[in-house]
């Protein structure tokens, strides 16, 4: 069975600052990997994705992520944060067989300070 | 390109009452479906998925269910609300892998 768990429910970083929101998975096939984010009453909207290519992907809004198989991990990055980065984001994981089903972590409420 | 729309928006309905949600894809053939609910503060749970007409799966056992009459239509139904049935409905389609999401359903059970 596929999980996923993204450490820290809350974060919060100053306008600028950079942005590190964590994310691990298990799986027990090679994965494919996705971010997601949720600004409120909207829908999710697709940030990047991982799917065993480039172990450094990068996404819309200046966001990037890196795939690190030793450490079961897909930690999403952004080097300067912007007041409308302000969101909800989640990560999950997939393998892509049959209906390919998303399996979502709890998510990360991202808010940046002025 | 394509497009998922999801109908009502908003629904405020009493418990006991019938549920309707509509889901429809544009500008792609055969995807794959999802229905998900998110509850207040909580995560995406997968409800049902389809990856063809009239075929359904039910992932975790509710007091809904959820029909694919048309290859780009999904509907979400139910025959009695409970108040546990509040929350944020989300449509998706996908296929080959990602997953796109529709503008969600916010129904409150009062």
């Amino acid at each position: 069975a596929q999980s996923v768990t993204q450490l820290g429910s809350h974060v919060s970083v100053s306008e600028g600052a950079l942005v590190l929101l964590r994310c691990n998975y298990s799986s027990s096939v090679p994965p494919y990997l996705f971010w997601y984010v949720q600004y409120p009453n909207q829908g999710l909207q697709l940030l990047l994705k991982y799917t065993s290519a480039a172990t450094l992907v990068k996404g819309i809004n200046g966001f990037e992520a890196e795939f690190k198989k030793s450490e079961t991990s897909f930690h999403l990055t952004k080097p300067s944060a912007h007041m409308s980065d302000a969101a909800e984001y989640f990560c999950a994981v997939s393998d892509i067989q049959g209906a390919q089903k998303l399996v979502f972590g709890q998510g990360t409420r991202l808010t940046i300070n002025p | 390109s394509q497009t998922i729309h999801q109908w009502p928006a908003t629904l405020v309905q009493p418990v006991g009452s019938p549920l309707s949600l509509e889901c429809t894809v544009e500008g792609t053939s055969n995807p794959n479906l999802y229905w998900y609910r998110q509850a207040a503060g909580r995560g995406l749970q997968l409800l049902f998925y389809s990856v063809g007409i009239g075929q359904i799966s039910s992932e975790v056992p509710q007091n809904l269910s959820a029909s694919r009459p048309q290859d780009r239509q999904f509907i979400l139904s139910s025959k009695k609300l409970l108040l546990s049935d509040s929350g944020f409905y989300l449509c998706a389609w996908s296929i080959i892998g990602e997953q796109y999401f529709g503008p969600g359903t916010r129904l409150t059970v009062t």
